[in-house]
C-alpha cells in the first residue's frame, strides 16, 4: 500500500469555524490531490499540486485553499466552514510515467461534519 | 474534454454470476484508463490499468481490454462473490488534456447477494 495518511480522520465543527485538513505521504510523488465525496456526485477535485508551492484550482475550489510547503506535505484549509462543506475529504497522490499520469494513490478520507 | 461515462448502477446480482460494468470515453490524447474499487468506509483502490491500445488489464479475477476503435474499458469478471460488492470507478489519464488531472466516471455500485 502507497504511504499516505490523512489527518484528522474524523472532524466535527461548526459553521464559520477554520479547519485544516492534512495529508502526507512517504512515497515522494510530485503530485498531489484533494477531493470531496458526496452521494450522487462521485468524485469532485477541490485542488491539486504538481510541485512544492505549485497548485491549481480543480471544479469545485470555492471555499478551499491549499498549500504545499514540503513535497510530503498538502494542506487543504476551509477558511470558514460552511454546511455545504460537510462531506468526506481523500487526498490523492501520483506521478509520471511515461506519456501520461500513472496511478493514483488514495488516502483513507477524513469525514468532516459542518454543524 | 476529456470525460469517462460508466453505467448507473446500482447492479444487483447473485453470487457466482456474470459480472459487466460498461465505461467508454473521450479524450483528445492517448490516455492511460483505470478501474478503482471503493468498499464501505474506505479510500479508493487500484483495481486494474491499461496504458495503451488493446492492452488488457486484470487482477483478482476482473478483466478490461482497453478498446481505441470503440473507446471502451469494460470491466468484467466471470464469478462474482459477495466480498466484490462495493463501488467501482473508471477513470482515465491523459497528458494531451487537463495535464496534472484524472478524469472519474461516476461510480458504479455493485451488490452481490448470497
Amino acid at each position: 500500500d502507497a504511504g499516505i495518511t490523512q489527518s484528522p480522520r474524523h472532524k466535527v465543527t461548526e459553521t464559520g469555524t477554520p479547519v485544516t485538513l492534512r495529508c502526507h505521504q512517504t512515497e515522494n510523488h510530485r503530485y498531489m490531490y484533494w477531493y470531496r465525496q458526496d452521494p450522487g456526485h462521485g468524485l469532485r477535485l477541490i485542488h491539486y499540486s504538481y510541485g512544492v508551492k505549485d497548485t491549481d484550482k480543480g471544479e469545485v475550489s470555492d471555499g478551499y485553499s491549499v498549500s504545499r510547503s514540503k513535497t510530503e506535505d498538502f494542506l487543504l484549509t476551509l477558511e470558514s466552514a460552511t454546511s455545504s462543506q460537510t462531506s468526506v475529504y481523500f487526498c490523492a497522490i501520483s506521478e509520471i510515467s511515461g506519456r501520461a499520469l500513472d496511478t493514483q494513490y488514495f488516502g483513507p478520507g477524513t469525514r468532516l461534519t459542518v454543524l | 474534454g476529456d470525460s469517462v461515462t460508466q453505467m448507473e448502477g446500482p447492479v444487483t446480482l447473485s453470487e457466482e454470476a456474470f459480472l459487466t460494468i460498461n465505461c467508454t470515453y473521450t479524450a483528445t490524447g492517448y490516455p492511460s484508463l483505470f478501474w478503482y474499487v471503493q468498499y464501505p468506509g474506505e479510500g479508493l483502490q487500484l483495481l486494474l490499468k491499461a496504458t495503451k491500445a488493446d492492452d488488457k488489464g486484470s487482477n483478482k479475477g476482473f478483466e478490461a481490454t482497453y478498446r481505441k476503435e470503440t473507446t471502451s474499458f469494460h470491466l468484467e469478471k466471470g464469478s462474482v462473490q459477495v466480498s466484490d460488492s462495493a463501488v467501482y470507478f473508471c477513470a482515465l489519464s491523459d497528458r494531451a488534456d487537463s495535464w496534472g488531472k484524472f478524469q472519474f466516471g461516476a461510480g458504479t455500485q455493485v451488490v452481490v447477494t448470497p
